[in-house]
């Protein structure tokens, strides 16, 4: 069975200053694992994904994420947040290729950009 | 090339009624998944329909079924309405033959149960 765990359900964070959303894994083989973005009344927007091959991966608006097995964790981050980063992001799981299976999502984080 | 879309937007029901929600995949995808999110929470898995037909479920009870049509869009059903079942329910597509690539989510219809 797959579990995502995202600590922090709530991350303030200063504009200009470095994001970091923790999300860690659980999953009994090798996962697939993303992270999306959601803006208010909105559905989710993909940002990144890890499927096999390079653990640090780079997706939209400057964000990237590295996979690490040894700590099952795939956290993201931002060298600097911008005003328009604050949102609600989720990271998710999957078993198998995600065009053919379901995906387990965490209860996600909220990211509040100060000015 | 459009994306994934849904319909109604929104929509309000009261208890005990029956719902019919929408979702036409992105062009080019096959694979139709549904998801319920509650309020705060993130979504969780209701099922997925490939070939017109549900091909995994996740823990919804029965009063929750779907249909995908010849075209690949779908359909989600919820019958006998209760308050719980408020949340906003995501479509999301995807294609079989490209198996590493993402779903494509759309942006929802917002369920209310007075």
């Amino acid at each position: 069975a797959q579990s995502v765990t995202q600590l922090g359900s709530h991350v303030s964070v200063s504009e200009g200053a470095l994001v970091l959303l923790r999300c860690n894994y659980s999953s009994s083989v090798p996962p697939y694992l993303f992270w999306y973005v959601q803006y208010p009344n909105q559905g989710l927007q993909l940002l990144l994904k890890y499927t096999t091959g390079a653990t640090l991966v780079k997706g939209i608006n400057g964000f990237e994420a590295e996979f690490k097995k040894s700590e099952t964790s795939f956290h993201l981050t931002k060298p600097s947040a911008h005003m328009s980063d604050a949102a609600e992001y989720f990271c998710a799981v999957s078993a198998l290729p995600p065009g053919t299976y379901k995906y387990i999502f965490g209860t996600g984080t909220r990211l509040k950009v100060l000015a | 090339d459009a994306g994934v879309t849904q319909s109604p937007t929104h929509l309000i029901k009261t208890r005990g009624q029956q719902v019919t929600l929408r979702c036409s995949p992105k062009s080019g995808h096959d694979t139709v998944s549904w998801y319920q999110q509650a309020l705060g929470q993130g979504p969780q898995f209701i099922f997925q329909y490939y070939e017109e037909e549900e091909r995994q479920r996740g823990n919804f009870p029965d009063r929750f079924s779907g249909h995908q049509f010849p075209n690949y869009s779908s359909e989600l059903n919820v019958n006998a309405l209760l308050l719980g079942d408020s949340a906003l329910y995501l479509c999301a597509s995807s294609f079989q033959g490209a198996g590493n690539q993402p779903q494509h989510f759309g942006d929802g219809t917002r369920l209310s149960i007075l």
